[in-house]
């Protein structure tokens, strides 16, 4: 089964601040990876697809990059409405999230 | 517009059984490869399984935590993808979303309690 390690767990971060959030695969997984944005009581929204593309509708300020091993989201510029959980998801081989990293406001 | 509706979910006991469903439209489901991931309170997300289009082969996968007690199956007829569960456990507890690519459904709440 292919691992994805996601860090940092939480973080604590002020409107405008740049973050950076890292998923690491247990084994190479080409760009077969998303990231999914998650709110209290609702359902995931996918941001970003095939590492670095994004997902129609999702404001400019998110990007993705890596491939083989290592990937990040990078949200540029930090919005009241971007606190949230976010997630990798490998699907490469079957499916593996990573373990979530929850974004507060400091 | 694409649309999962997940229905079925309640209070089981340990041991017990309990079927959820999937209706979804805005798609031509009898081409799609389907899955089902569920949601721990307060935990993380956690894949449970896919199913392949019957074009496809129509084969299942299975996360390891599952294997043996769920099942997944689908009727293009009407639309519906089905997640089978037996032998439930506490551990079973949590929100069971179906997903065609990007899109999720809004989930149904699964409680094996005794």
């Amino acid at each position: 089964d292919i691992q994805m390690t996601q860090s940092p767990s939480s973080l604590s971060a002020s409107v405008g601040d740049r973050v950076t959030i890292t998923c690491r695969a247990s084994q190479g997984i080409g760009n077969d990876l998303g990231w999914y944005q998650q709110k209290p009581g609702k359902a995931p929204k996918r941001l970003i697809y095939a590492a670095s593309s994004l997902q129609s509708g999702v404001p400019s300020r998110f990007s993705g990059s890596g491939s083989g091993t290592e990937f990040t989201l990078t949200i540029s510029s930090l919005q009241p409405e971007d606190f949230a959980t976010y997630y990798c998801l490998q699907h490469n081989t079957l499916w593996t999230f990573g373990q979530g990293t929850k974004v507060e406001i400091k | 517009e694409v649309q999962l509706v997940e229905s079925g979910g309640g209070l089981v006991k340990p041991g017990g059984s309990l079927r959820l469903s999937c209706v979804v439209s805005g798609f031509t489901f009898s081409s799609a490869w389907m899955s089902w991931v569920r949601q721990a309170p307060g935990k993380g997300l956690e894949w449970v399984g896919r199913i392949k289009s019957n074009i496809d082969g129509g084969t299942t996968e299975y996360a390891t935590p599952v294997k043996g007690r769920f099942s997944i199956s689908r009727d293009d007829s009407k639309n519906i993808l089905y997640l089978e569960m037996n032998s439930l456990k506490t551990e079973d507890t949590a929100v069971y979303y179906c997903i065609w690519r990007p899109w999720w459904g809004q989930g149904t709440l699964v409680i094996v309690s005794s």
